[in-house]
């Protein structure tokens, strides 16, 4: 089993709408869990960060973690078009001793006008 | 702005080639990642490097090798370039405080034939 796991999408919302992503992690020793936004043909950009339990806000985003079931959400409020991106949790995992991130497969999000 | 530059943004290469995919960031960032991203398969860690001179492997390094001789430049190479190395890679660099606030750049979409 992956790290993180996500579902490809894609997943298609008329304008306005609230979007609801999700992960699911394996690891109950994670704490720190990230969003990255990624537009088509450029690099990934972060976009939230959350730690441990609990939710965060920015703006129209929400992110939330639930360890008890190892679930992770994005959520996007008032869904605009230019929300339309792949969208990729991420956690920190050990590697050789260190520790990187690790990404979910990233799902797709489309905002129709 | 923290800018992270690829020095291609596509490259046609034959079987067996050599060849080399630079990375150059401009905010004095510690670390530096080399990813490769595929349908279906998402974004892989192929190497990366926490210092000048320090290089180490990610979750896919074979094919592969790295160099960092400047703290800015983080070159990938590909000794001999094979079709299943056909795919978008993409460079990342983070500083040594906040290391999963990732930078990436526009990646280069690599086709070897």
């Amino acid at each position: 089993q992956k790290e993180v796991e996500q579902d490809p999408g894609p997943l298609s919302v008329p304008e306005g709408a609230i979007v609801s992503l999700n992960c699911t992690y394996s690891n109950s020793a994670f704490q720190y869990f990230m969003w990255y936004r990624q537009y088509s043909r450029k690099g990934p950009e972060l976009l939230m960060y959350t730690y441990s339990s609990g939710n965060k806000e920015d703006g129209r985003f929400t992110a939330q973690v639930d360890k008890s079931s190892k679930y992770i959400s994005l959520f996007i409020r008032d869904s605009q078009p230019s929300d339309s991106a792949t969208y990729l949790c991420a956690t920190p995992c050990s590697n050789s001793g260190y520790s990187t991130l690790t990404f979910g497969k990233g799902t797709m999000l489309l905002v129709s006008p | 702005d923290v800018k992270v530059t690829q020095s291609s943004r596509y490259l046609v290469k034959r079987t067996g080639e050599k060849v080399f995919l630079e990375c150059v960031q401009d905010m004095d960032h510690e670390n530096m990642f080399w990813y490769r991203q595929d349908p279906g398969l998402g974004l892989r860690l192929i190497y990366f490097s926490y210092d000048v001179k320090m290089k180490e492997k990610g979750d896919i390094p074979e094919g592969y090798s790295v160099s960092r001789e400047k703290k800015e430049r983080f070159s990938l190479i590909l000794e001999s370039a094979s079709t299943n190395q056909t795919s978008m890679y993409l460079c990342a660099s983070s500083q040594r405080g906040d290391r999963y606030s990732l930078y990436f750049g526009p990646g280069t979409r690599l086709l070897v034939l």
